[in-house]
């Protein structure tokens, strides 16, 4: 079974700090995506980034970039110089990525990271 | 990538009675999903949107409760029936393209409120 653990359940920062959401998963497929999606009050999904399995690359979008550690099952997201415009909920997810997998394009969510960035 | 549409974007019902949500892709989908996120929770997947069969059921979810049509590639609808104040959710449905690069596109998502 799949499982995706944001132990931060709030976090709260002043604007311009670093801010690190923290996402650890359990899974047995070989081959899998992980997710983040921010969630604005708003209630739509905004999807930030997909990573595949194979891939361990760090990436760098803007202030965001994601730190995606195999040997410890982690995929953490860090918001540079954050502002009050990203305070949303942060949710982290795991789907299979094998193509005809019974679980392939099911996403399973984390409990999600409130972020509140104060002026 | 997809484009979802996703009808009505919020309602506010009375117990008792049935809300039917529709997902309208902008082009052709092997797999359509139902999602439900109670007040303050997580997203949990209700169930996968078969075309042309009865959809796939999560544990916990039955289809006299929340049953789904899927007409064709690009339409779906999800029905709450019987309603409860318990009902009060956000609803989304969801794609997955099958191309080889697997990427989960969501509808704006329906704001469900049952009194």
């Amino acid at each position: 079974a799949q499982k995706v653990t944001q132990a931060q359940t709030e976090i709260s920062v002043v604007e311009k700090e670093d801010v690190t959401l923290d996402c650890v998963y359990e899974t047995r497929d070989t081959t899998y995506y992980l997710f983040w999606y921010k969630q604005p009050p708003s209630g739509e999904l905004v999807f930030l980034i997909r990573r595949n399995s194979f891939d361990e690359q760090n990436e760098i979008s803007g202030r965001y970039s994601w730190n995606f550690q195999k040997s410890t099952s982690s995929f953490n997201f860090t918001i540079t110089a954050s502002q009050v415009v990203d305070s949303a909920v942060y949710f982290c997810a795991l789907s299979e990525a094998r193509a005809g997998g019974t679980s392939y394009g099911k996403l399973t969510f984390g409990q999600g990271t409130i972020l509140t960035v104060h002026p | 990538s997809a484009v979802i549409s996703q009808k009505p974007s919020r309602d506010i019902c009375q117990r008792g009675t049935s809300l039917t949500i529709q997902c309208q892709v902008d082009s052709q989908v092997t797999m359509m999903f139902w999602y439900r996120q109670q007040p303050g929770q997580s997203l949990t997947l209700i169930a996968t949107a078969n075309q042309g069969s009865e959809a796939t059921y999560e544990s916990g979810f039955v289809i006299d409760k929340f049953p789904i049509s899927r007409p064709n590639l690009t339409f779906s609808t999800l029905t709450v029936s019987n309603m409860s104040p318990e009902d009060s959710s956000i609803y989304l449905c969801s794609v997955a393209m099958t191309d080889g690069d697997t990427e989960a596109f969501f509808g704006q998502g329906t704001r469900l409120t049952v009194v």
